[in-house]
């Protein structure tokens, strides 16, 4: 079983739909939540990230954390065709000094059609 | 500052070359990691500079994979004799110190023949 599962997709949802991204974890140690969207052939770039348990709101994206489940969520309102990438949920348990690459999910591969 | 740098952007060769990367964080950022994304995969960590020093490898940085940070700044990641499992995106992020979030750059995309 790998660190964190996501699911691949594709996810294809009508433009203006919520979109629901979702990854679990196994290492309870983990607790910096990021995502990244990526554009194909293109660097990861944050989108959101949190800390610990609870949600965290940035214009149309919802972050959720839930450590007692292993398992964060990326909401996505009112969902446009420039959303259309692939989004990766990455974590780390980081402690401050130490050195600590992310963990990253595989990526779901989102698309918005009009 | 326009953000995480890399060139080149696109590199092919023949298996059994050396290649070189360079990539430039953004500026007063100390952290600098190196990372390597696979098709249909998330970046899987592979190196951590702490301002010139290496703290951190990746059991996936074999002997044929090298990285410096010289000064502190850019950084390079060569890959001697290199094979067509090495055919990858290699990205490069970097981080101020005590914050844990990364910002990467847009990655240098290597074909192996």
């Amino acid at each position: 079983q790998k660190e964190v599962e996501q699911d691949p997709g594709p996810l294809s949802v009508p433009e203006g739909a919520i979109v629901s991204l979702n990854c679990t974890y196994s290492n309870s140690a983990f607790q910096y939540f990021m995502w990244y969207r990526q554009y194909s052939r293109k660097g990861p770039e944050l989108l959101m990230y949190t800390y610990s348990s609870g949600n965290k709101e940035d214009g149309r994206f919802t972050a959720q954390v839930d450590k007692s489940s292993k398992y964060i969520s990326l909401f996505i309102r009112d969902s446009q065709p420039s959303d259309s990438a692939t989004y990766l949920c990455a974590m780390t348990s980081w402690s401050g000094g130490g050195a600590d690459g992310l963990t990253f999910g595989k990526g779901t591969h989102l698309i918005i059609h009009p | 500052d326009t953000g995480v740098s890399q060139n080149p952007r696109h590199k092919i060769t023949k298996r059994g070359q050396n290649v070189t990367f360079r990539c430039d964080p953004i500026s007063e950022h100390n952290r600098l990691y190196w990372y390597r994304q696979t098709l249909g995969q998330g970046p899987e960590f592979l190196t951590y500079f702490q301002n010139e020093a290496q703290l951190e490898k990746s059991r996936l940085l074999s002997d044929r994979f090298s990285a410096e940070r010289p000064k502190g700044s850019f950084s390079t990641l060569e890959i001697q004799r290199t094979e067509q499992g090495d055919s990858a995106m290699y990205l490069c992020a970097s981080s101020p110190d005590n914050q844990e979030t990364q910002y990467f750059g847009p990655g240098t995309r290597l074909l192996v023949l």
